[in-house]
């Protein structure tokens, strides 16, 4: 098993310009999230699927859309991106009974 | 709302000894999760110990342990005999069913000395 994978692991952008990171996770799990993670700050809740076809906002989700695909595949798109979203995303996914949320390795985003 | 307190934003702790970071948590629920999540400079999360609310019991595994105050809303983790590969950030967090999201503390960066 993968895990939760993630693309690309590291991208540079001009403001404005538009991109999709991608998720994907093997373990037949239903709810996933995208998370983004600042200097000094925990991880923030960005925008979370409850199933496949559902999406809802999380603490910070402006200037993103997402799309759950399937279950297995829940992508974040920045469709301007902004210096302000200089971060590092994380996708996870949560294990119902354990309620255990198992994180990919991350996408570090530069925005210039 | 439910949040997370790391009040200790650095810790260090020589090597072979026993380190404690704390921890709070201020919730209206009775049924919740508590975790430990530990990032080192590679930045992967991983989950180090997590806790349920209606156990009574600490949480153990290996080196890790938690002190679980429910009334006081505390969650400390004990390091006992610290590794270098310890080294890490160490994020606490909170969950509940009613918001199906899990709430982060701001870390705290744990040094490990030789």
């Amino acid at each position: 098993n993968a895990g939760v994978t993630q693309t690309p692991k590291f991208q540079v952008l001009k403001t404005g310009q538009s991109m999709t990171l991608q998720c994907a996770q093997d373990m037949n799990h239903n709810s996933m999230y995208w998370y983004r993670q600042d200097p000094g700050m925990g991880l923030r809740l960005i925008y979370y699927s409850a199933s496949e076809g559902t999406t809802d906002k999380g603490e910070v989700p402006n200037g993103y859309n997402v799309s759950r695909l399937n279950k297995r595949e829940f992508s974040l798109r920045l469709e301007s991106a902004a210096p302000s979203q200089t971060s590092v995303y994380f996708c996870a996914s949560i294990n119902r009974g354990s309620e255990t949320q198992y994180f990919g390795p991350g996408t570090r985003l530069l925005v210039l | 709302a439910q949040t997370v307190t790391q009040s200790q934003p650095e810790m260090s702790v020589q090597e072979a000894e026993t380190v404690t970071l704390s921890c709070t948590y201020d919730t209206s629920e009775s049924d919740y999760y508590l975790f430990w999540y530990k990032q080192p400079p590679s930045r992967q999360m991983i989950l180090v110990i997590r806790q349920e609310a209606y156990k009574q019991q600490n949480a153990t595994e290996n080196r890790f342990s938690v002190n679980f105050q429910k009334a006081a809303k505390s969650f400390s983790l004990k390091i006992s005999d610290s590794q270098l590969g310890d080294a890490a950030m160490y994020f606490c967090a909170y969950y509940t069913y009613n918001t199906d999201k899990l709430i982060f503390g701001t870390g705290t960066r744990l040094q490990v000395f030789p």
